[in-house]
């Protein structure tokens, strides 16, 4: 069976401070990646998606950015945190078709 | 206009009573429909895809109008275990990138004894 896992689930960081989260995907190939922020009582925003490696698509511009070094590998990353980027980070995979995407357990982010 | 559009709630209903959301999407060549719920501080689960013809699971009954471009959900007999956040999500449909789903910023419901 498939399974999506992300870590870390709480992180603290300082403003100006980079970011690195991982998600990785196991029992499935070549699956579409997802990378969702929610912040506090609003709804999923997409940040990025992929449909293979190196494949990056950008849905808002903004100081995130992504990379897919392997095909059930999803990176997301920042060089320097603003405070508008804490939120709860949601990573997702689905098939090509899609039926209904899987998410992670998610990141939950908090920018002091 | 937003692709998936919900009443966000919040509603507040006894157990055992009946509750409906409804929700309307944009894009008339969407062709996948679902309905996740979402519990506080939580992710997103799949609740369960909305066919054509309706389907139920349970509880829980959904239905789609193509013709209105309006999906909707019915819970009967409400249990507390259902207070959550409902979210309809809708796919892209032909000519938009391949396996996109859109998500509704859900409704929120509260179940009391």
């Amino acid at each position: 069976s498939q399974t999506i896992h992300q870590w870390p689930a709480t992180l603290v960081q300082p403003v100006g401070s980079p970011l690195s989260l991982e998600c990785t995907v196991e029992g499935t190939s070549n699956p579409n990646l997802y990378w969702y922020r929610q912040a506090a009582g609003r709804g999923l925003q997409l940040l990025f998606y992929s449909v293979g490696i190196g494949q990056i698509s950008s849905e808002v511009p903004q100081n995130l950015s992504a990379s897919r070094p392997q095909d059930r590998q999803f990176i997301l990353s920042s060089k320097k945190l603003l405070l508008s980027d804490s939120g709860f980070y949601l990573c997702a995979w689905s098939d090509r078709t899609p039926n209904g995407y899987t998410f992670g357990s998610g990141t939950r982010l908090t920018v002091v | 206009r937003k692709e998936v559009e919900q009443d966000p709630g919040p509603f507040n209903v006894p157990e055992g009573a009946t509750v409906a959301f409804n929700c309307t999407y944009s894009n008339s060549a969407s062709q996948s429909f679902f309905w996740y719920r979402q519990d506080c501080r939580k992710e997103p689960k799949l609740l369960m895809s909305v066919y054509s013809s309706g389907n139920e699971d349970g509880r829980f009954t959904a239905q789609l109008n193509r013709a209105s471009q309006y999906i909707s959900l019915l819970i009967r007999d409400s249990k507390l275990s259902d207070s959550a956040t409902y979210l309809c999500v809708v796919n892209g449909g032909r000519g938009s990138t391949l396996g996109r789903l859109y998500f509704g910023r859900g409704t929120q419901l509260t179940v009391w004894p």
